[in-house]
């Protein structure tokens, strides 16, 4: 089975610091996903790669960048930290979307105080 | 643009009835449909993929069928368990942009 490891389950950081948030797969996979979830509105799509050192932004990527220097790790990157972006942040990988659907990660459940 | 919508948004049965939570789309130009399932507080684990070509698709006691033309899933999960209680996820991938779309999902509760 496919493994998508995102490397901390709870993060509490304060506003204006830089975070990380780490996203690692197992199995080779071109696409990786990064999505925030919210109550009310669900999961939104910030930023997905569909290779190394490619980057497409989402429906929400302002306040965000990422990072793929390695195929198999994806990185999140919210420059200066502020309370709007306190949620749950989910990563998810693929070896072919449209046949083979998405594996998530376990989530990172990131507070800014 | 897609959107998707999940109902009841929260459904409580008790241990060993058979339920169905659905799911519909607006945009019939889909991949595939996919369901999921989020325990509180975790990730999300895929349940079933409906390529857009397949009806159906079953694993264990669950059954997920397909209705493109219609817009609309449905899951089946026979037999209740306390286990299966959790948030129900469906997405669809669509053909512009190959991207996922979520519903906001329906909260099972399982009462033993």
């Amino acid at each position: 089975d496919v493994k998508v490891t995102q490397s901390s389950r709870y993060l509490v950081k304060r506003t204006g610091e830089k975070v990380f948030l780490e996203c690692v797969q197992d199995m080779d996979h071109e696409n990786m996903f990064w999505y925030r979830q919210d109550p009310g509105l669900g999961l939104r799509l910030i930023y997905f790669s569909y290779d190394v050192k490619m980057k497409e932004k989402g429906d929400i990527p302002e306040g965000y960048s990422v990072s793929r220097e390695k195929k198999e790790r994806f990185s999140l990157i919210l420059e200066s930290a502020s309370t709007n972006q306190t949620s749950m942040y989910l990563c998810a990988s693929s070896l072919n979307p449209t046949i083979r659907g998405y594996t998530f990660g376990s989530g990172t459940r990131l507070t800014v105080v | 643009k897609q959107e998707v919508t999940q109902i009841p948004a929260a459904l409580s049965v008790p241990e060993g009835e058979n339920l169905v939570l659905n799911c519909s789309f607006t945009d019939s130009a889909i991949y595939n449909l996919q369901w999921f399932r989020q325990d509180p507080g975790k990730g999300l684990t895929s349940l079933l993929l409906i390529q857009s070509s397949q009806r159906e698709q079953t694993s264990g006691r669950l059954n997920a069928s397909l209705d493109k033309s219609s817009g609309r899933s449905t899951l089946y999960i026979a037999a209740s368990q306390p286990g299966d209680s959790a948030t129900y996820l469906c997405a669809v991938m669509e053909t512009s942009g190959s991207r996922l779309t979520f519903g906001e999902g329906t909260q099972l509760t399982v009462n033993p």
